[in-house]
């Protein structure tokens, strides 16, 4: 089945930094969803974003879909930041939808 | 806006023991996913119905049987409890256009599920 790989595992930041999240795949996407899974285990949905680019507020996501990899930013990180990020993908192969996840990448964003 | 509902919130369990877990989706969604999420890990596919059919299925145990009713709300049920299976299970729900996996999955909140 499909990889996802997510770099780095585990991120501190100072508050106010900005940071980059990334997410590789192994192969051709029709569906990538960026979440956040914050202390208490709920998964937000950040963005649907098999290519292209978007943005809401601070954070902003990009994928490369040729080159199989996409790239959370967040800027001026905030204490409320701090949890779980997760990239999920569909594969084009294959008649399912179900998402595949990532390893997830733990940030921590002190005050 | 409506989202996914997921009940109950928290249950804990023996071992040995059954649970039901229940989903309902965002209206007028056709598909339900049900994602099961151990301490630590990244969320794992179990199983998905399509308009009241099972359409795809994960690593689900055989102790564990799901299904779709009319009103398109979804139960999961799990017997047997064993340790491992305490985990955080996610219903997921999506607006699937026939043939094309293009479609954002909607989280519900998750029911803890602890087995003592």
């Amino acid at each position: 089945g499909i990889q996802v790989e997510q770099s780095p595992p585990d991120l501190i930041l100072q508050e106010g930094a900005n940071s980059t999240l990334r997410c590789n795949f192994s192969d051709s996407v029709n569906n990538l969803q960026w979440f956040h899974q914050n202390p208490w285990g709920q998964l937000i949905n950040l963005f649907y974003i098999p290519s292209g680019t978007k943005q809401n507020g601070r954070l902003s996501a990009t994928t490369v879909a040729t080159e199989r990899y996409s790239l959370l930013y967040i800027s001026s990180s905030q204490t409320t930041d701090s949890g779980v990020y997760f990239c999920a993908v569909v594969p084009w192969a294959g008649a399912n939808s179900k998402l595949t996840f990532g390893k997830g990448i733990t940030l921590s964003v002190r005050p | 806006a409506a989202g996914v509902i997921q009940s109950p919130r928290h249950l804990i369990k023996e071992k040995r023991e059954t649970a039901t877990l229940k989903c309902y989706p965002i209206p007028r969604h056709d598909t339900v996913y049900w994602y099961q999420q151990g301490p630590g890990q990244d969320p794992q596919f179990l199983i998905s119905f399509y308009e009241k059919m099972q359409s795809d299925k994960g690593s689900i145990p055989d102790r564990f049987s799901a299904q779709q009713f009319s009103d398109y709300h979804s139960e999961l049920n799990m017997s047997s409890l064993e340790l491992g299976d305490s985990a955080l299970y996610f219903c997921a729900s999506s607006l699937t256009r026939q043939g094309d996996a293009k479609n954002i999955q909607y989280f519900g909140a998750g029911t803890r599920l602890s087995v003592l």
